[in-house]
């Protein structure tokens, strides 16, 4: 079976910093990966996917990015944040079946 | 693209009384429906899914959901709620693919 590991679970970063989360895969390969994000009162929204190493599909125009530079590695960055950057990223795997990490909460200010 | 609506943001039950949590799906064709649960500090756990057979579909810890298509709603029940159901409940789509749309959220408290 999936496993997730994605920290932290809290992050709290001042406007203008940069952000990398980690999300690593264990029990499978070459798995689809995705990273979703859910804003204050709203679902979560898919921002960027990917069905193999250096290959990332982006949802929606965004200050992020995303990167895979191994199998099971998917790193989300950002240069500079924005106060609307703040939500919970949640990162997930389907390979088959969906698993899900833990998740990170990040507020910005 | 297809929209998850949940009806409830937060639904509070006494413990031993049953539970309804709603949720409504957008989509020209039958997607394949989740329910998702979220304890604090916990990754998304899968409670059942519907995938096109049976339209009562049943999950683990006594939850259960049916899929009716002519009201395009897949709601969540569990007939007695015990404490240990307080989480985030999540209603899920996916499409053919692979991509998922996610509902709010239902936040669930139990009163003793």
């Amino acid at each position: 079976s999936q496993t997730i590991h994605q920290w932290p679970a809290t992050l709290v970063q001042p406007v203008g910093s940069p952000l990398s989360l980690e999300c690593t895969v264990e029990g499978t390969s070459n798995p689809n990966l995705y990273w979703y994000r859910q804003a204050a009162g709203r679902g979560l929204q898919l921002l960027f996917y990917s069905v193999g190493i250096g290959q990332i599909s982006s949802e929606v125009p965004q200050n992020l990015s995303a990167s895979r530079p191994q199998d099971r590695q998917f790193i989300l960055s950002s240069k500079k944040l924005l106060l609307s950057d703040s939500g919970f990223y949640l990162c997930a795997s389907l390979a088959p079946g969906y698993t899900f990490g833990s998740g990170t909460r990040l507020t910005v200010v | 693209a297809q929209s998850v609506t949940q009806l409830d943001s937060h639904v509070s039950v006494s413990e031993g009384t049953p539970v309804l949590l709603r949720c409504n799906y957008s989509s020209s064709y039958s997607p394949s429906l989740f329910w998702y649960v979220q304890h604090p500090n916990k990754g998304l756990q899968l409670l059942l899914k519907y995938t096109s057979a049976a339209t009562l579909v049943k999950g683990i810890n006594g939850f259960e959901a049916e899929f009716k298509k002519s009201e395009t709603s897949f709601h969540l029940t569990k007939p007695s709620a015990h404490m240990s159901d307080a989480a985030e409940y999540f209603c899920v789509a996916s499409s053919g693919d692979y991509k998922l749309s996610f509902g709010a959220g239902t936040t669930v408290t139990v009163r003793a």
